[in-house]
């Protein structure tokens, strides 16, 4: 049910782009993506609620393919201040109430 | 934005006691608020789901009787760690969720190292 993440980790320099991927075997309310810096608490990025949607936050935007159940999280032209731990949460109703599983996440560093 | 606050930030107890972590919703209504553990470079595990005035839906494989949580009021749950164990050692998170339904984000708190001896 924890949605696969890839890659597991990625190192970049400074100003190259990369991709992250989420998918999940199970149907999908929506995807909500997190980066959590190390010994800090996970910091929101974004949700996507429908099929299709992309959403943006300054470099970083989003995708969602409901019908495939895959999340991709693009960053483009990345800053040292991206680096950290992405992970995807994939949102599904789960006897009756609304519950969010995270991904075991994506390491990124970015390097000068 | 939305401020999630815990308390303590840091704890260590001694193997038997018993542990209390704070979550609070700062600035908002939270009528759900989630409880998750990490272990170091893991995901985060969702350990159960609290509603306001309702008994919490824990997780298969986490033990009710062991992490009691308790949503008094719309900013307030609690999780209290009894009988700790080394075992029990780990980062502790709480996020708050400002209504229920599709799509709405959880603000998390900075969470709780607890350190059982």
């Amino acid at each position: 049910q924890q949605p696969v993440q890839s890659p597991q980790a990625v190192i970049l320099r400074e100003g190259e782009d990369a991709v992250i991927n989420c998918s999940s075997s199970k149907a999908l309310y929506s995807v909500h993506w997190y980066r959590q810096k190390h010994g800090e608490a996970p910091v929101f990025l974004m949700i996507l609620l429908k099929g299709g949607e992309q959403k943006g936050h300054e470099k970083i935007s989003a995708s969602f393919n409901e019908k495939k159940q895959q999340s991709s999280l693009y960053l483009t032209a990345s800053q040292l201040s991206y680096s950290g731990t992405y992970f995807c949460g994939t949102e599904r109703n789960a006897g009756g109430y609304q519950k969010v599983t995270f991904g075991i996440g994506t390491k990124l560093q970015v390097i000068p | 934005g939305a401020v999630v606050s815990q308390h303590p930030s840091r704890v260590i107890c001694k193997s038997g006691t018993s542990v209390k972590i704070e979550c609070r919703s700062l600035d908002f209504q939270a009528t759900t608020m989630f409880w998750y553990r990490q272990f170091p470079k893991k995901s985060l595990m969702l350990m159960a789901t609290s509603n306001e005035g309702s008994k919490a839906t824990y997780e298969q494989g986490v033990e009710k009787d062991k992490f009691l949580i308790n949503h008094a009021s719309l900013t307030l749950s609690t999780l209290t760690v009894t009988s700790a164990h080394p075992e029990d050692s780990s980062f502790y998170i709480c996020s708050a969720r400002a209504d229920e339904g599709k799509g709405y984000e959880q603000y998390f708190g900075p969470g709780t190292r607890l350190t059982v001896t």
